[in-house]
């Protein structure tokens, strides 16, 4: 079963617009979530976290919003930067454990 | 650099063959983990490790794998008799045992079995 979803494959974005990547959970045990952003042929570098006591975490132009009611989070990056184009990966983990990661969204900021 | 490093970076094997992939991690971390990613999907856990303990492994991790990290430093995963289904990209990734629990990734090995 997929604890962790994102039902988006793609997005495609006006470079200085607002980007929204969404991430659904299942598992109420996931009490760590993480953002990475993948190239081709490269490792998934880390971009932004948020624990379950939180609801929102920021770090620059990155913010992450958890909704635990809906076991919902996203991802806004604003504004958004040909740069930015990438594939985003959400991920959730129990006790600092395993990584679970959704399918990936990837994102094309067209300048 | 310290960041976690993966080699070799690519791997062609005829199917058959074993295989064995070795990761450094950041070095004041003392977790590790190892991860599969085939096309179109996320990383798939694989096993972890605490110092040289493997304190879990994934269903997915077959007889033919296997991983160790002997003085709790760097860490090798061995696939015997490779398949196919084994073309993937292997990814290791480090952290440290407590809080932030954020995961810092290799570059990864790509296999390719032919």
């Amino acid at each position: 079963d997929q604890q962790v979803k994102q039902n988006s494959p793609s997005l495609s974005v006006q470079e200085g617009r607002i980007s929204i990547l969404n991430c659904d959970y299942t598992n109420s045990m996931f009490d760590y979530f993480l953002w990475y952003k993948k190239y081709p042929a490269e490792g998934p570098t880390f971009l932004i976290s948020i624990s379950s006591i939180k609801d929102k975490n920021e770090d620059g132009r990155f913010t992450v919003f958890l909704n635990k009611s809906a076991k919902h989070l996203s991802l806004h990056i604003v504004p958004s930067q040909p740069g930015d184009s990438a594939v985003y990966f959400c991920a959730a983990s129990s006790q600092g454990g395993k990584l679970i990661f959704g399918q990936g969204t990837e994102l094309s900021v067209k300048p | 650099d310290t960041g976690v490093s993966q080699n070799p970076r690519h791997k062609i094997t005829k199917r058959g063959q074993n295989v064995t992939f070795r990761c450094d991690p950041i070095s004041e971390h003392n977790r590790l983990y190892w991860y599969r990613q085939t096309l179109g999907q996320g990383p798939e856990f694989l096993t972890y490790f605490q110092n040289e303990a493997q304190l879990e492994k994934s269903r997915l991790l077959s007889d033919r794998f296997s991983a160790e990290r002997p003085k709790g430093s760097f860490s090798t995963l061995e696939i015997q008799r490779t398949e196919q289904g084994d073309s993937a990209m292997y990814l290791c990734a480090s952290s440290g045992q407590g809080w932030p629990y954020e995961q810092y990734f290799g570059p990864g090995t790509r296999l390719t079995v032919t």
